[in-house]
């Protein structure tokens, strides 16, 4: 089956330092990576959106300074979350499309993320 | 403004009634409904998805989808009391980018 592999579960780190968290997609080619943020009020923002061989479109709000991402083949995506601070804390999400089933989207586990 | 709208914000039925959740798309190139399931501390699991006008039916779980209006529901019926969590909608249109609504908390009271 299609599973996306999402790592760390949790991470706490000191505000304006940063943290990476990582998607691995197995069972399937992961076309495109969507990476999601879901605030303490469970309200979802999209930050951005990797496809393979197209240039990585970030949400309004979001750059690519403060959340650069790789998204280097099928299989593997990694954000960095850059000088953290209190509003970067929620559930980060990652969610990968299955080019054979492009109406899936895979859900890693998350990253919580908490900022002291 | 949201563009995907869900209601009720929260939802209490009793184990073995139906349950009922609405979503609605104030965006007119949306072209796909999903209906997630995530259950307190984890991420979302999905539970259906639609894109043609109709029913769609899988076990407990019945989909609706009318694109005039873009709006879609999502009953359970007989629900149990595992079927208490965030159930959120997200639409897309024709590419791979989904934008959620802000869920509709269910709770089943057994």
């Amino acid at each position: 089956g299609a599973l996306v592999y999402q790592y760390p579960r949790r991470t706490i780190c000191k505000s304006g330092t940063s943290m990476r968290m990582e998607c691995q997609a197995v069972g399937f080619q992961a076309t495109s990576v969507a990476w999601y943020r879901q605030s303490p009020q469970k309200t979802f923002e999209l930050i951005a959106l990797s496809t393979v061989n197209s240039a990585i479109k970030y949400e309004q709000n979001f750059t690519q300074e403060k959340f650069p991402i790789s998204h280097p083949n099928l299989s593997f995506s990694s954000m960095t979350v850059l000088n953290a601070y209190l509003e970067d804390r929620g559930l980060y999400l990652c969610g990968a499309r299955d080019r054979e089933s492009a109406e899936t989207l895979y859900f890693g586990s998350g990253t919580r993320l908490t900022v002291l | 403004q949201q563009k995907v709208q869900q209601s009720p914000e929260s939802l209490i039925v009793p184990e073995g009634g139906m349950a009922s959740l609405n979503c609605t798309s104030s965006d007119r190139n949306v072209d796909y409904f999903w209906w997630y399931r995530q259950h307190s501390g984890k991420s979302p699991k999905m539970l259906m998805s639609i894109f043609s006008n109709g029913e769609k039916e899988e076990g407990r779980f019945t989909v609706h989808l009318n694109k005039a209006s873009l709006h879609t529901s999502l009953h359970i019926r007989d629900s149990q009391p595992s079927d208490s969590a965030l159930y959120l909608c997200a639409a897309s249109n024709m590419g791979y980018k989904l934008t959620f609504g802000t869920g509709t908390s269910l709770l089943v009271d057994p």
